[in-house]
């Protein structure tokens, strides 16, 4: 099995930087992905292939990545900031891909 | 604008099988894989199965590998997730989404199955 780990909670005051991570074995050699759900709804790609940012995501979104470690970065962070963070990644097992999500990190923002 | 709809879910008894449906709209279906990912209530996100867009590919998590199996009709745009054998912990939230930059995006709103006596 392949696991992917995220701190459980994250707290930042409105306007400061958030960072969010994710660690994992494969992400040296395997793209990470983040997902922002607030609550109720279904989730939303905010991060694709480590760095880059899809179409309608708010330019104080953005991504890293050193090593075995991932990391999301809010600059800026907002209250409606506020949801559940996850990251995603994959990693092979002989001819068999593994496809993870991260536990998830709670943002608060207040 | 991509539109998935999901229906199918509601309560089971332990050990019975249940379909999920996925029907899509606003995007060329054929040429995208879809995958299913759950979310027990209260819990983190759990990728369940994917399919490629011809068919050809077919990968499932540990948790449900020989009781779930994916399906696609790419005549009517829909895609399937057929669930035997069903246990406690099978309940959750199920999404279905495209497969946008090698991950799961976007994401219909779900459909709720509860699998209990």
């Amino acid at each position: 099995s392949y696991e992917l780990t995220q701190p459980p909670s994250v707290s930042v005051s409105p306007g400061q930087t958030a960072r969010i991570t994710c660690s994992g074995d494969a992400l040296p050699k395997r793209y990470a992905y983040w997902y922002q759900q607030k609550s109720g709804q279904a989730p939303v790609l905010v991060i694709y292939e480590d760095i880059k940012r899809p179409s309608g995501i708010p330019e104080r979104f953005s991504a890293s990545i050193s090593g075995t470690m991932a990391t999301l970065t809010i600059s800026g962070a907002q209250v409606e900031d506020e949801a559940d963070y996850y990251c995603y990644s994959t990693d092979n097992s002989g001819n068999h891909t593994l496809r993870v999500f991260g536990g998830g990190t709670k943002l608060t923002v207040l | 604008q991509v539109q998935l709809v999901e229906s199918g879910g509601g309560v089971v008894q332990p050990g019975r099988s249940l379909r999920l449906s996925c029907a899509a709209s606003g995007f060329t279906f054929r040429i995208y894989g879809m995958h299913w990912v759950r979310q027990a209530p209260g819990k983190g996100l759990e990728w369940v199965a994917v399919v490629s867009s011809d068919v050809s590919n077919k990968n499932y998590a540990d948790s449900v590998k020989g009781r779930f199996t994916i399906s696609r009709d790419n005549s009517n745009n829909t895609v399937y997730l057929q669930m035997n054998s069903l246990r406690a912990e099978d309940t959750a939230v199920y999404y279905c989404a495209r497969d946008r930059f090698g991950a799961p995006a976007p994401w219909g709103q779900g459909t709720l199955v509860t699998v209990s006596s």
